[in-house]
């Protein structure tokens, strides 16, 4: 069974703060994704990363793959309280994920 | 486009009660699967789908079962409900990838189920 650790579990930071949010796994996975959840909601796709060493950027987000394909790393630069949310990252294929447990992040205004 | 529909939203089963989710897609995608998400335990696979016709278990399939006879949808039916089910459960959508990624995965907004 392919397990993703997420950390941190929680964060809480002030609105214009920069964080970075991890993804580890002993496995190799041949992707990754980022997902972002609000309450009540499902996740909502924010990226997929398949190549090594890949980075993506998403306006003010940035994903990274690590070169082993066991990592991935979500960095928000000057974080708004609109990106307060649930980030999960999970690995996997075509039509199966493994999910990490997710970061809760609260961005205060 | 309405993507993944869920329904119902919220649902109160007593124990050994039998349900169904619906979940239906208009995307025309190839794959579906069926999660469900506890607290501190992340989302976990129940059952997927890799075409009309074609299931198979994920993580944690006991106590439901699925069948897929058409592209749009894919039902998850509980057979006799247990406390232990009590979850938030969601069904995604998701199509072939050129490089075996999952691409357009799409999820529904849940169904709470309460089992008491």
């Amino acid at each position: 069974t392919q397990l993703l650790e997420q950390s941190p579990q929680f964060l809480s930071i002030q609105e214009g703060e920069n964080l970075t949010v991890y993804c580890n796994s002993s496995s190799v996975f041949s992707s990754l994704q980022w997902y972002r959840q609000e309450p009540g909601e499902g996740p909502v796709l924010l990226v997929t990363v398949v190549t090594g060493g890949e980075v993506k950027k998403l306006k003010r987000l940035t994903f990274q793959f690590g070169d082993a394909r066991k990592d991935s790393s979500l960095h928000i630069t000057a974080a708004q309280p609109g990106d307060t949310g649930l980030y999960l990252c999970a690995g996997g294929s075509n039509y199966k994920l493994t999910f990490g447990k997710g970061t809760l992040l609260t961005v205060n205004p | 486009n309405a993507g993944v529909t869920q329904t119902p939203k919220f649902q109160v089963l007593k124990t050994g009660q039998s349900m169904t989710l619906q979940c239906a897609q208009d995307m025309n995608h190839e794959y579906m699967s069926w999660y469900r998400q506890d607290p501190g335990m992340g989302l976990r696979l129940i059952h997927y789908s890799v075409g009309a016709g074609i299931t198979d278990q994920g993580e944690v399939p006991n106590g439901y079962n699925v069948s897929r006879s058409t592209t749009e949808d894919f039902p998850l039916r509980l057979l006799s409900a247990a406390p232990s089910q009590t979850s938030v459960y969601f069904c995604a959508s998701s199509y072939r990838g050129p490089d075996r990624a999952g691409y357009g995965y799409t999820f529904g907004s849940g169904t709470r189920l309460t089992v008491v």
